[in-house]
């Protein structure tokens, strides 16, 4: 069964700080690996997709990297700004049809503060 | 303007009434999925649907039911067996089961 980890739960930066958010998961047979922002109340927002045929992927400020082999993804936020203010939740999708592993598993999220 | 829609945003139930969430999505996509999210837990799969008229139980499916009769629409009903209905309810898409999914703005209910 897929478990995934974020380490750690909350996190509070000064504005204009580079941070790395880390994400683990136990099973490597994952199809892709997928990115979230949460505000408070609101729902999930894509951020971004990782396949697991590929190593990172760049929006803007943000670089997401998958490395299969050791169970890691990192989500790198350059020079961060109090509009990050955020949960960032991680989830592995699973690479098979059915069974356990084949849905989507998140972890709890990192809660980010950055502060003016 | 594509997108999925919840609703209604807050919901208040009484114990032993049943309600039924809405999730309406004019993204075109196959997939459809439910999830609760609970205060310091991730979110956890309750019913997904891959094409219209077929379903299948997530991780805790007791206590709720779904229905997909339309491409755009996954209602989901929580039933007055579910012990304890309370928590953040999302609703999200995607093109193909395992494709990225895209998510609704969600609908918190209350059990008073």
């Amino acid at each position: 069964k897929q478990e995934v980890t974020q380490i750690p739960a909350a996190l509070s930066v000064p504005e204009g700080e580079n941070l790395v958010l880390n994400c683990s998961f136990t099973d490597s047979a994952i199809y892709n690996l997928q990115w979230f922002r949460q505000d408070p109340g609101k729902g999930l927002t894509s951020l971004l997709l990782i396949q697991s045929s590929q190593r990172e992927q760049t929006s803007g400020r943000l670089n997401a990297s998958l490395d299969k082999s050791s169970g890691r993804s990192t989500l790198y936020i350059a020079a961060s700004q109090p509009g990050d203010s955020a949960t960032y939740l991680c989830a592995a999708q699973g690479r098979y049809k059915t069974g356990a592993n084949s849905k989507l598993t998140f972890g709890k999220g990192i809660t980010l503060s950055v502060r003016p | 303007d594509g997108g999925i829609t919840q609703s209604p945003k807050y919901l208040f139930r009484k114990e032993g009434q049943n309600v039924t969430l809405s999730c309406e999505q004019n993204l075109n996509h196959d997939a459809m999925y439910w999830y609760r999210q609970d205060p310091g837990q991730g979110l956890r799969l309750i019913y997904y649907s891959q094409i219209v008229n077929d379903f299948q139980k997530g991780d805790i499916a007791e206590g709720y039911s779904v229905s997909r009769e339309k491409k755009e629409s996954f209602p989901l009903t929580v039933t007055s067996a579910q012990k304890n209905p309370t928590a953040f309810y999302l609703c999200a898409s995607s093109i193909i089961r395992g494709d990225e999914q895209f998510f609704g703005p969600g609908t918190r209910l209350t059990v008073l």
